[in-house]
């Protein structure tokens, strides 16, 4: 089992819909957690960190289930800009990021 | 602006060929690492240090080696290429206490 897993979709989604997806983690002592955006043949970039108590940040709301080992990243209102892939990352006590394989997402006109 | 540049952007080199990709970041991070990204694999960490010539080996480092003589620079080595190593690699820095991780815009290597 992979110590962080993904669905690696593609979700295709209408324009102005809305969309979650969760990211597994195995190592219940891992401390913190990201959700990057790659965009294609681009690197990835931080989209937001997961705080326990849960952020949110414009369209998107990030979310930690500690009980269930998972973080959610749901996106409101979706725009075409939005289609990328979305990783998540998951740090463990020596501060080493594991992570997912990454969620396609497509947003469609 | 925070910056991780990696000055090789796209290569082409034959099998067996040595290679050398640079990375540079203007953080002051102490951690800088490498990974490959291949189509369904997500990242793979294949060295990564903590600091100056120190290195801890990642998930695959087999036939590649690295090297930190300056807090600023961690440089990736092939000392032979093969072809299971066409993939785009990707330099990366953080703080120590590895809160927000920076990338450089990806090297993509073809071996032929």
């Amino acid at each position: 089992r992979k110590e962080v897993e993904q669905d690696p979709g593609p979700f295709n989604v209408p324009e102005g819909a809305t969309v979650a997806f969760n990211c597994t983690y195995s190592n219940s002592a891992s401390q913190s957690f990201f959700w990057y955006r790659q965009d294609c043949r681009k690197e990835p970039k931080l989209l937001m960190s997961v705080y326990s108590s849960g952020n949110e940040d414009g369209r998107f709301t990030a979310q930690l289930n500690r009980a269930s080992q998972y973080i959610s990243l749901l996106i409101r209102d979706s725009k075409l800009s939005d289609s990328a892939t979305y990783l998540c990352g998951c740090m463990d006590s020596n501060y080493q990021l594991i992570w997912g394989a990454g969620t396609k997402l497509i947003i469609k006109p | 602006d925070v910056k991780v540049t990696q000055s090789s952007r796209y290569l082409v080199k034959r099998t067996g060929e040595k290679v050398f990709l640079e990375c540079v970041q203007d953080m002051d991070h102490e951690n800088m690492f490498w990974y490959r990204q291949d189509p369904g694999l997500g990242l793979r960490l294949i060295y990564f240090s903590y600091d100056v010539k120190m290195k801890e080996k990642g998930d695959i480092p087999e036939g590649y080696s690295v090297s930190r003589e300056k807090k600023e620079r961690f440089s990736l080595i092939l000392e032979s290429a093969s072809t299971n190593q066409t993939s785009m690699y990707l330099c990366a820095s953080s703080s120590l206490d590895g809160n927000t991780i920076y990338f450089g815009e990806g090297s993509w290597l073809t071996v032929v």
